[in-house]
């Protein structure tokens, strides 16, 4: 069954630096999506990307978040100079039209030191 | 825009007792909603989903959810409750159709199975 399959499961970086976070979405799907969860809080949406660009984002998508999809099958969400505060597990999704849900990968969890 | 409310935050039930997590939305259009479970330091696992059609919807693990328009609701039960089903719960919602599916949670209900 296809999947979305996100790397590393866990990183740890110092704060300051740089973080990419991959994620292979299934290879059909047009919609792609972070969201992020920060220890013991719910899930929330940091942005969508479709055709190229950014469609929607929330107003936690600041300007040192950004996303790429490099190539045809990855997604990135890059962190530009990391804070403590953006420790969270980071979840990617994809979805196309035909689904009636995204699918959600298993998750980055991110820890900033 | 839409929104989903989780009554509580922590539900303990004995195993073998009924599980109910209570889940009300607000959307302006006609919804898609959904049950995720959790597992401690894990990825979000769909219990079950309401898109169209029959109201009363089954999922895994014995889950089911009925969707009540009048209500605004979309409740999660499960006849009796096992110790794995120990686990956060979060209730999420998403506009029908188009492809375009963000979607939105509710802030979590952490099930306590006691023995």
């Amino acid at each position: 069954e296809p999947e979305v399959t996100q790397t590393p499961s866990h990183q740890v970086t110092q704060m300051g630096q740089e973080v990419i976070l991959r994620c292979v979405p299934i290879s059909n799907h047009l919609y792609f999506y972070w969201y992020r969860q920060i220890l013991g809080q719910k899930v929330e949406f940091l942005v969508s990307f479709y055709n190229n660009e950014i469609s929607e984002k929330s107003e936690i998508f600041d300007d040192q978040f950004s996303v790429e999809r490099p190539d045809g099958s990855n997604f990135t969400l890059k962190i530009r100079s990391t804070k403590l505060e953006d420790s969270a597990m980071y979840f990617c999704a994809s979805g196309t039209s035909g689904n009636t849900e995204a699918f959600f990968g298993q998750g980055t969890r991110l820890t900033v030191v | 825009a839409q929104s989903v409310t989780q009554l509580g935050s922590h539900v303990s039930v004995s195993e073998g007792a009924l599980v109910l997590l209570r889940c009300n939305y607000s959307s302006s259009v006609p919804p898609y909603l959904f049950w995720y479970v959790q597992y401690p330091n894990q990825g979000l696992q769909l219990l079950l989903k309401y898109t169209t059609g029959a109201t009363l919807v089954k999922g895994i693990n014995g889950f089911e959810a009925e969707f009540k328009k009048s209500e605004t609701s979309f409740h999660l039960t499960k006849p009796s409750a096992h110790m794995s089903d120990a686990a956060e719960y979060f209730c999420a919602v998403s506009d029908q159709g188009g492809g375009y599916q963000k979607v939105t949670f509710g802030t979590g209900t952490k099930l306590q199975v006691i023995p």
